[in-house]
């Protein structure tokens, strides 16, 4: 098992432009949650994916969505980036019967220009 | 609001010494308090959470409601523990999202 794989690694954009971000889950886990690292601080929690839909959101802007598959794998989309996007973007995912233990991925790590 | 504070950004101890890692919280209701650590080059994992009382790898914490802490602490550290470690809670609904503090790197010298 590969644990929770997270593409691409890196990203370099220009404001304006849009991303998208991918990840699998760990096998058997059916929860994928997304969050945003800023250098030197901890994840903040953009949102969580749950049977295909989006169960909680953190604070961030409608600029900021996401998608579920049927296969449990999830996409982030970031709209009209701004500089201030620049983060390391984790995946971590859970099985809903643990909802308490997240295998996070490493990150995708977005530069924007 | 929930918040999680983490006033130490870096704690560096010797092999051999105890050491603490404070975590602070604020909630409105009932919150489940974890220690999630990241070791060089490595992903962020769970390392402990307060409903289990449990001990991983020598470290402890106790939830202390009055105080609103959820200290990290371990008796004698060992170079192996040098690593990030962040402190988060989350709603009693585990679906709640997980609020994470700001982290502190402990840097254990040999």
């Amino acid at each position: 098992d590969a644990g929770v794989t997270q593409s691409p690694t890196h990203l370099i954009k220009t404001r304006g432009q849009q991303v998208t971000l991918r990840c699998s889950p760990k096998s058997g886990h059916d929860t994928v949650s997304w969050y945003q690292q800023a250098l030197g601080q901890g994840p903040q929690f953009i949102f969580q994916y749950y049977e295909e839909e989006e169960r909680q959101r953190g604070n961030f802007p409608d600029r900021f969505s996401g998608h579920q598959f049927p296969n449990y794998s999830s996409e982030l989309n970031v709209n009209a980036l701004l500089l201030g996007d620049s983060a390391l973007y984790l995946c971590a995912s859970s099985a809903a019967s643990r909802a308490e233990k997240l295998f996070f991925g490493s990150g995708t790590q977005l530069s924007v220009l | 609001a929930q918040r999680v504070t983490q006033p130490e950004k870096l704690l560096s101890v010797f092999k051999g010494a105890p050491v603490e890692l404070k975590c602070n919280y604020s909630y409105s209701g009932s919150p489940e308090l974890f220690w999630y650590v990241q070791y060089s080059r490595q992903r962020l994992q769970l390392l402990l959470r307060h409903i289990s009382r449990e001990s991983i790898k020598g470290f402890t914490a106790d939830l202390n409601k009055g105080e609103t802490s959820f200290h990290l602490k371990k008796p004698f550290a060992q170079e192996e523990d040098s690593a990030m470690y962040y402190c988060a809670l989350s709603g009693r609904n585990y679906g709640q999202n997980f609020v994470f503090g700001p982290g502190t790197r402990l840097s254990v010298l040999p």
